[in-house]
This record gives C-alpha cells, sequence and structure tokens, in this order.
C-alpha cells in the first residue's frame, strides 16, 4: 500500500532563518506530488506540483522553492523565511500513471507540517 | 469568482439530524469531486468521491454532483458528534496535462449532543 512520510511534524524558526522541509512517499512510482499551505482559518493553498523528477510548477509567487531530486521525494525549502510564511505545510501525491487512467485519483495527504515563523 | 466555493459556516446540526453541505465550482471541464474531512490540527482525509452526475452512497454519506448547475453536496445521516470537522470541497481538472486539485475554504460541522 502507498504511505507518504513527512517530517518535522512542527517547527518553530526565527524571521529571516531558513527552511526545508522533506517529504517521501513510498508504494508508487510516477506520482503528481504536490506542496500545499493552510494559514490559521484559511483555505488549502496550492503552492507547488511536480509531475516528475527536476519538474517544478509554482502556483504564487512567494519566497519559498520546491524541488524533486528523486521520483518519490519532495522538498520546500525557503532561503529566508517571513512571518506570513507560517502556517499549516501539507505534501500530498496522485497517482500520476496515466495509462491506467488515473486522472480521477482522489488526492493523498501526509500528516503535515506546522511552522510558526517568529 | 472564486474556483470552488463553499460557506464557511458553522453549521450547527443536533445529533441524528441530516447535515447538508454544499459547493459550487466555476470550472465546467472539471473531471473529479472530492469530499475531505479534517480535524482541527490534522490533514484532510478523504471520506468521499464522485465523477458522474447523481448520487453516490457510502454508509452515512451520500455524495450529489450536478455538472449542469456546477454544484457538488454532501449529505451526511444520522450526525454523530464525531462527524464534527470542517468538510474540504476539492475539485480535480486535468490542466496542462497535470491534475489541479483546487479546495474550497471548508465548512465547518459542528454536531450538537
Amino acid at each position: 500500500s502507498q504511505t507518504i512520510h513527512q517530517w518535522p511534524a512542527t517547527l518553530v524558526q526565527p524571521v529571516g532563518s531558513p527552511l526545508s522541509l522533506e517529504c517521501t512517499v513510498e508504494g508508487t512510482s510516477n506520482p503528481n506530488l504536490y506542496w500545499y499551505r493552510q494559514a490559521a482559518g484559511r483555505g488549502l493553498q496550492l503552492l507547488f506540483y511536480s509531475v516528475g523528477i527536476g519538474q517544478i510548477s509554482s502556483e504564487v509567487p512567494q519566497n519559498l522553492s520546491a524541488s524533486r531530486p528523486q521520483d518519490r521525494q519532495f522538498i520546500l525549502s525557503s532561503k529566508k523565511l517571513l512571518l506570513s510564511d507560517s502556517g499549516f505545510y501539507l505534501c500530498a501525491w496522485i497517482n500520476g500513471d496515466r495509462g491506467r487512467g488515473s486522472y480521477n485519483s482522489p488526492l493523498h495527504f501526509g500528516n503535515g507540517t506546522r511552522l510558526t515563523v517568529t | 469568482q472564486k474556483e470552488v466555493e463553499q460557506n464557511s459556516g458553522p453549521l450547527s446540526v443536533p445529533e441524528g439530524a441530516i447535515a447538508s453541505l454544499n459547493c459550487t465550482y466555476s470550472d465546467r471541464g472539471s473531471q473529479s469531486f472530492f469530499w475531505y474531512r479534517q480535524y482541527s490540527g490534522k490533514s484532510p482525509e478523504l471520506i468521499m468521491s464522485i465523477y458522474s452526475n447523481g448520487d453516490k452512497e457510502d454508509g452515512r454519506f451520500t455524495a450529489q454532483l450536478n455538472k449542469a448547475s456546477q454544484y457538488v453536496s454532501l449529505l451526511i445521516r444520522d450526525s454523530q458528534p464525531s462527524d464534527s470537522a470542517t468538510y474540504l470541497c476539492a475539485v480535480n481538472m486535468n490542466s496542462g496535462g497535470y491534475q489541479k486539485v483546487t479546495f474550497g475554504i471548508g465548512t465547518k460541522l459542528q454536531v450538537i449532543p
């Protein structure tokens, strides 16, 4: 069965410090990977998505970046955090195998990282 | 116009009643629709998916889809206090070869014992 791991679970960082959040997926190949952010009292905002190694697309301009060094690894980074970067960060995956007609597959989430920038 | 719209609530229903949650979406090309439940401080978990017009039932949950009206709903029968959570409507569209999943803001449901 497929599982998704995301760490750390919680993080408190000062303004201006760097950030690295990691996500790995097991039990599937060629997944589409996503990073979402949920600010307090707000909806889920799509930050980045990736359809393959080294292929990253950004949905919103910000001081965050993402990388996909391996098929099942997705990393969210920042060189200098802002107060507005605080929130609940969620990694998610969808089966990316088009041959199986999987465009109707649901999104599966990791447990999330709660980031507080102080 | 937001891509996926939901009333943020809170929606309060007594225990045992039917809770009705609604969602509208803007893109007529949307192909699949999902309802997620999110407890406070936790990640969303999938509870229902629906792809064609009509009703789909799974236990106490029924999802309804009307593509002509661009409307999705979730009914929860015999509501329990454990159903108290935020319910997120999600819409999946093929966008340039990848699946773009957009969420509504979520409706907070409170089931009163």
